[in-house]
């Protein structure tokens, strides 16, 4: 199946400090990338939807400018987490979605690792 | 995308099939059932999808109802490493692709 990588896979920063966090598609190109978070025992929560070559487009409540999102290739797409605070600490999930499955209810989203993100 | 209800938990035997039901009354004509699961602290992983018919993959079988307002997941022969959450979604398959997901069911698979 199609592979998504996130880098790093853990990061701890000091308050106020920015991380960026990357995700890229392996062995597909996806012209739609999509963050989640994830905190404790809670499920995942969509904060942005990337294209690729266009602005994200980002759920209700979440900062755009705090949760910088740039798409500039079909194989990645990176998250910068800007003026970081312990309460963004979190489990930072990227999907990306396959130009190849075209056929009906085949448009999957092939989901990376995550990346956990501690601010001290 | 339709709402989707789950039971928070469920314990299964090793071995024994798993059957993980999903409500999803409010379906629409066009939305197809998605099933995900996601092991402690890793991304969420596919697992299987339908419209109306039952669907078998080399994962799990897919059964939906004939009103399409419930599908239960079955994994046949449950192992430990199938102890997760696993995430019922519904959703179109063109334009809009964001997949919400909602609180998913526990399994725990003993031995």
């Amino acid at each position: 199946g199609a592979v998504v990588s996130q880098h790093p896979s853990w990061v701890i920063c000091k308050s106020g400090t920015s991380v960026k966090i990357e995700c890229r598609s392996l062995d597909f190109q996806a012209t739609t990338m999509f963050w989640y978070r994830q905190f404790p025992k809670q499920s995942l929560m969509l904060m942005a939807t990337s294209n690729e070559g266009s602005k994200a487009t980002y759920e209700q409540g979440v900062e755009k400018d705090k949760f910088l999102i740039n798409h500039a290739s079909l194989t990645l797409s990176t998250l910068t987490v800007t003026s970081a605070h312990p309460e963004d600490s979190s489990f930072y999930i990227c999907s990306a979605r396959d130009l190849r499955t075209v056929t009906p209810g085949s448009y999957e989203q092939y989901f990376g690792p995550g990346t956990r993100l501690t601010v001290t | 995308d339709a709402k989707t209800t789950q039971p928070t938990s469920m314990d299964c035997a090793e071995g024994r099939a798993a059957n993980l039901p999903c409500n999803h009354s409010t379906i629409s004509g066009n939305e197809y059932v998605y099933w995900y699961r996601q092991i402690h602290s890793q991304g969420p992983q596919y697992i299987i999808h339908g419209l109306k018919n039952n669907e078998t993959n080399e994962m799990a079988s897919l059964i939906i109802t004939e009103d399409r307002k419930s599908s239960t997941l079955i994994l046949p022969h449950a192992t430990l490493r199938d102890t997760a959450v696993y995430y019922c979604i519904v959703r179109f398959h063109t334009g809009g692709f964001k997949t919400i997901f909602g609180a998913g069911t526990r399994l725990f698979v003993k031995a």
